[in-house]
């Protein structure tokens, strides 16, 4: 089946420092990506859309400034946490619909997920 | 307002016996429905969708859901559980705006 990986799978930061996160579909492509954000034992909530070769679309309340989104090709897309702060410590999901170029109606499959932890 | 809402926060089960995770969404329409498995180091996996046609679904590992319009529900149902059931199970929703809206989960705890 459709696979999404993630990377790194957990990471530890300084205050104040820059973070990125990786989204790849391993066996397929994805125009459309989707970012989530998950704190402990609650829901996922979405963050943004990530397309590629177009700007990201931002859920209402995400700072785009602080979230920034690369959908530099047709099988990544990457999150950068800029000036991470405890706050943002948090589970960050990516999901990427099968179908290339389809709508987010189609199936998700979802990556394993990052844990950041800001110190 | 749209949403959906998972009312068990935790069940437990014992090994053997059947399973119900409850499920209800409030919108105007028929939106289309997911089950979701969400086990530790793993990313979320479908069990199972709803989209429109027979409102029995079967899914991946025994799983089941009915979907029922005059309760605005889809629940999860599985006859007998095995210890390896026991993870986290999000019911999500797309009410057509594209958007994934995901329940609060259930924590599935299987004891022997």
């Amino acid at each position: 089946g459709a696979v999404v990986s993630q990377h790194p799978s957990r990471v530890i930061c300084k205050s104040g420092t820059s973070v990125k996160i990786e989204c790849r579909s391993l066996d397929f492509q994805a125009t459309t990506m989707f970012w989530y954000r998950q704190f402990p034992k609650q829901s996922l909530m979405l963050m943004a859309t990530s397309n590629e070769g177009s700007k990201a679309t931002y859920e209402q309340g995400v700072e785009k400034d602080k979230f920034l989104i690369n959908h530099a090709s047709l099988t990544l897309s990457t999150l950068t946490v800029t000036s991470a702060h405890p706050e943002d410590s948090s589970f960050y999901i990516c999901s990427a619909p099968r179908l290339a170029g389809g709508s987010s109606t189609d199936t998700q499959y979802f990556g394993p997920g990052t844990r950041l932890t800001v110190l | 307002a749209q949403s959906v809402t998972q009312p068990d926060i935790h069940i437990t089960v014992s090994e053997g016996a059947s399973l119900e995770l409850r499920c209800n969404y409030s919108y105007g329409a028929t939106p289309y429905l997911f089950w979701y498995v969400q086990s530790p180091g793993q990313g979320l996996q479908l069990l199972l969708k709803y989209f429109s046609g027979d409102t029995l679904v079967q899914g991946i590992k025994g799983f089941e859901a009915e979907f029922k319009r005059s309760q605005s529900s889809f629940n999860l149902r599985k006859p007998s559980v095995h210890w390896s059931d026991a993870a986290e199970y999000f019911c999500a929703v797309f009410f057509g705006n594209e958007k994934l809206t995901f329940g609060t989960g259930t924590r599935l705890t299987i004891i022997p």
